[in-house]
């Protein structure tokens, strides 16, 4: 049982180029969600999945898409890479929608953006 | 806007010593949890405790408690008999309540503690 795997676990990238992180539980979670970290701003969300085949914003989505595959996959794009996408990446799952969730997060991605 | 604040940067603790990290949150829930993760440099964050807002009873998992006090929206953390391994930053989190993602967290910017052999 790997909990929630990510990769890669770290990119650098040139500004303008295109990537996608990838995420995937094997906990048989409904919710899957995408947070960034950046220093002294604690975590902040991205994009999450209720439930395969529905996405929504969070707070921070200027700049990124997301795919939920299937249940156990949610991918994180970004499309033309900017400096202030630099940040750490995290995919966290959790087993029902709702205010009774824990969230199980992955190792997380380092994002360089030059 | 809903938030959590963790008012201490940094915190610092002797081995075998007790130390207690603050957070305080807004939420309009009357039904919401409440959780400290934990951040070791490896980066991975790990679930320490969590709290459920209708229960008037703290939380406790082992050396680590939470003292839980709804009116003022307090919700800090103990750590008893701290280890070296206890080092690391510590979240605070709350469940946001705002549209349809019920389910997605607030964080606080964190607490590093150090500890001190």
């Amino acid at each position: 049982n790997a909990g929630v795997t990510q990769t890669p676990k770290f990119q650098v990238l040139k500004t303008g180029q295109s990537m996608t992180l990838q995420c995937a539980q094997d906990m048989n979670h409904n919710s899957m969600y995408w947070y960034r970290q950046d220093p002294g701003m604690g975590l902040r969300l991205i994009y999450y999945s209720a439930s395969e085949g529905t996405t929504d914003k969070g707070e921070v989505p200027n700049g990124y898409n997301v795919s939920r595959l299937n249940k156990r996959e949610f991918s994180l794009r970004l499309e033309s890479a900017a400096p202030s996408q630099t940040s750490v990446y995290f995919c966290a799952s959790s087993g029902i929608q709702g205010l009774t969730d824990t969230q199980y997060f992955g190792p997380g991605t380092r994002l360089t953006v030059l | 806007a809903q938030t959590v604040t963790q008012s201490q940067p940094e915190m610092s603790v002797q081995e075998a010593e007790t130390v207690t990290l603050s957070c305080t949150y807004d939420t309009s829930e009357s039904d919401y949890y409440l959780f400290w993760y934990k951040q070791p440099p490896s980066r991975q964050m790990i679930l320490v405790i969590r709290q459920e807002a209708y229960k008037q009873q703290n939380a406790t998992e082992n050396r680590f408690s939470v003292n839980f006090q709804k009116a003022a929206k307090s919700f800090s953390l103990k750590i008893s008999d701290s280890q070296l391994g206890d080092a690391a930053m510590y979240f605070c989190a709350s469940v946001r309540d705002y549209g349809g993602s019920q389910g997605n967290l607030i964080f606080g910017k964190g607490t590093k503690l150090s500890v001190k052999p």
